[in-house]
């Protein structure tokens, strides 16, 4: 069980492309999602907190505007990375989890190059 | 502030057992998780400590002692799989998770 979907695995594109990346809780529902980011041989990185049916929840220096958070339904989160740079290439990561106190269960990350 | 510490990098041997431990200072503490993170693959989960004392999983077990804000992770029988970063999570009072910056776990032969 808590099982955590996360597509696509890898990106690779142009700058000023926009990427949207998504996540879905495949057999649980998630009150929230989270996503983060690591760079390498870095730790994760909070990047925002998303419940569904409100707006996200950004960390301090992580552009709202720039990473779209939208949560639409109790099992599906996406993040949209918009016109997207090299410095924005990075391992995105979505976890999940059903309450307050509850374990997050991870998906298996997008890997987003931008050349 | 809100810390949680353990080591940056632990070496161990095939077959053998290592215990990584891991201190918090938060504002509150509703629970704590460790994960294992292999190289360029997204943490999992390993296990979940709110109350006192050994919870264990097959060769994993974990440990928790509140009024010392101390945990551990202690791996048995290790085998070469068992390389990779261990973090330590820690949920506070608002219900935030507070991640400990991992400990890197070298399995030699």
């Amino acid at each position: 069980g808590a099982v955590v979907s996360q597509h696509p695995s890898r990106v690779i594109c142009k700058s000023g492309t926009s990427v949207k990346i998504e996540c879905r809780s495949l057999d649980f529902q998630a009150t929230t999602m989270f996503w983060y980011r690591q760079f390498p041989k870095q730790s994760l990185m909070l990047m925002a907190t998303s419940n569904e049916g409100s707006k996200a929840t950004y960390e301090q220096g992580v552009e709202k505007d720039k990473f779209l958070i939208n949560h639409a339904s109790l099992t599906l989160s996406t993040l949209t990375v918009t016109s997207a740079h090299p410095e924005d290439s990075s391992f995105y990561i979505c976890s999940a989890r059903v309450g307050e106190g509850q374990p997050q269960h991870f998906g298996d990350g997008t890997r987003l190059s931008i050349l | 502030g809100q810390n949680i510490d353990q080591p940056t990098e632990m070496t161990a041997t095939e077959g053998a057992i290592v215990q990584i431990n891991c201190t918090y200072q938060t504002s509150g503490f509703n629970g704590l998780f460790w994960y294992q993170q292999h190289a360029g693959e997204a943490p999992t989960f390993l296990s979940y400590n709110v109350l006192d004392g050994l919870e264990e999983k097959g060769r994993f077990s974990s440990f928790l002692s509140r009024s010392k804000g101390y945990s551990y992770l202690l791996l048995k029988e290790l085998q070469m799989k068992d390389s990779a970063s261990y973090l330590c999570a820690v949920i506070d009072s608002n219900y935030q998770l507070i991640w400990g910056a991992g400990t890197k776990l070298i399995i030699k032969p």
